[in-house]
């Protein structure tokens, strides 16, 4: 059975701090994987990964994957009170598309 | 860019009654749209891809004949929940790809269900 798991579930933080959320996966015919953020209501794309080991980068926030080892972190640097969110990980499977979303990683950043 | 729409953004019915809830890319045309449901504090969990021109693929578990999905053109995909009931109260969400993307999904902004 497919599996995703997202650590820590949730984390609080001040601004500037560096944050690292974590995913590890077990999916059939893994194929690349998605970091989102939620605010209030749809989920926003961040980034997707199909490499290992190449970091990729936008703005304060950044992520890479590890196919070897079956996971991903995404960081951010200098949080801001607009990092607040929940951040999800989705692991792409097979050639339908389909993305299995983790429970995710509820982030909050206080001033 | 790349934007969905759903409609209703929140809708409350009565136990027994169906609700059409709508999905729409705006600015692109969409093969592939998702349905997902989300609990509170929950992840999102895939209900069905639906594909235009054919059924939908279901979920484990998800009722067919509960949650209709239509896809009759390239920017609508519809969801309806059939004979509702308060435990089908939940945060609906559509998702969309774009042509030539496989994986990318672009999601709408929901809609709140209440069933009372």
């Amino acid at each position: 059975e497919d599996k995703v798991v997202q650590s820590p579930l949730s984390l609080v933080v001040h601004e500037g701090d560096t944050v690292t959320l974590n995913c590890s996966y077990e999916v059939t015919n893994f194929r690349s994987l998605l970091w989102y953020k939620q605010e209030k209501k749809a989920p926003t794309f961040l980034f997707m990964l199909t490499s290992s080991g190449i970091e990729k980068k936008s703005g304060r926030l950044s992520s890479i994957l590890d196919k070897k080892e079956l996971f991903s972190i995404l960081n951010i640097t200098a949080t801001q009170t607009g990092d607040s969110a929940i951040y999800l990980c989705a692991p792409g499977s097979g050639n339908t598309g389909k993305l299995i979303f983790g429970q995710g990683t509820t982030l909050q950043v206080k001033p | 860019g790349a934007v969905v729409s759903q409609h209703p953004s929140w809708v409350i019915c009565k136990s027994g009654t169906s609700v059409k809830i709508e999905c729409r890319s705006l600015d692109f045309q969409a093969t592939t749209m998702f349905w997902y449901r989300q609990f509170p504090k929950q992840s999102l969990m895939l209900m069905a891809t639906s594909n235009e021109g054919s059924k939908a693929t279901y979920e484990q578990g998800v009722e067919k004949d509960k949650f209709l999905i239509n896809h009759a053109s390239l920017t609508l995909s519809t969801l309806t929940v059939t004979s509702a009931h308060p435990e089908d109260s939940s945060f609906y969400i559509c998702s969309a790809q774009r042509p030539g993307e496989r994986y990318e999904q672009y999601f709408g902004p929901g809609t709140r269900l209440t069933v009372t």
